[in-house]
């Protein structure tokens, strides 16, 4: 598929807040998808929504999505160091593969 | 009671040589993937299977083969390896495509 497009670093304090921001290429995606992966480990489900909403929260996460813009954001309340990790935002691809992003990796600082 | 679970962890190994990774899901998914991580955390499709079918191979080298036995499990095995196979292999399954997909561990194959 096409490049889902993100930034690669984010650097943030302890307690902030962090958003990581993505632009996707498929209008057609049923559902948008961000995963977490920490280091050496396997990729988690963090979260996903639905194409056809515009914002989901989930405790300390706010997945906001532009779909005129193609924009998908994930916001991170008080933001903690268990927080640092790569941040994967994903498409669908052909109606069964994820089309994933390069990643974002967060360094969060005490 | 892992949900997907891959086998084995890390795989090291020479040039040449063939091998397998093994994937089972507990988690009663119809839909089944492997996707390769590179040194740069880039992830890639490599093949999906629906209900033990192919549904998508990505310009895989033919050196790749999936196999399918049963809607629970999805085996890679690999034909004379190459240093370019060197990266981490992630197994993954969802309910059906589209939905939501649960990913493995991942193997870290190594070449020498």
């Amino acid at each position: 598929g096409e490049d889902v497009e993100q930034s690669l670093f984010l650097s943030v304090r302890e307690g902030d807040s962090s958003v990581i921001n993505c632009t996707y290429t498929d209008s057609s995606s049923t559902y948008l998808y961000w995963y977490k992966q920490e280091p050496g480990a396997g990729l988690q489900l963090l979260t996903y929504i639905f194409s056809n909403m515009d914002m989901k929260q989930d405790q300390r996460l706010t997945v906001l999505l532009n779909k005129k813009d193609k924009h998908l954001s994930l916001r991170i309340a008080d933001t903690q160091t268990g927080d640092s990790a790569i941040y994967f935002c994903a498409e669908i691809y052909s109606g069964y593969a994820l089309n994933f992003g390069k990643g974002t990796s967060l360094l969060v600082t005490p | 009671d892992t949900a997907v679970s891959q086998t084995p962890k890390y795989l090291v190994t020479q040039m040449g040589n063939d091998k397998s990774i093994k994937c089972e899901q507990n988690l009663g998914h119809d839909t089944m993937y492997w996707y390769k991580q590179d040194s740069k955390k880039f992830l890639k499709i490599m093949f999906s299977y629906n209900n033990k079918e192919l549904i998508i191979n990505e310009t895989v080298p033919n050196r790749f083969s999936p196999k399918s036995p049963d809607k629970a499990h999805l085996n890679l095995h690999i034909n004379s390896l190459e240093l370019g196979d060197s990266a981490v292999y992630f197994c993954a399954s969802s309910q059906d495509g589209g939905q939501p997909q649960h990913f493995g561990d991942g193997t870290r194959l190594s070449i020498l």
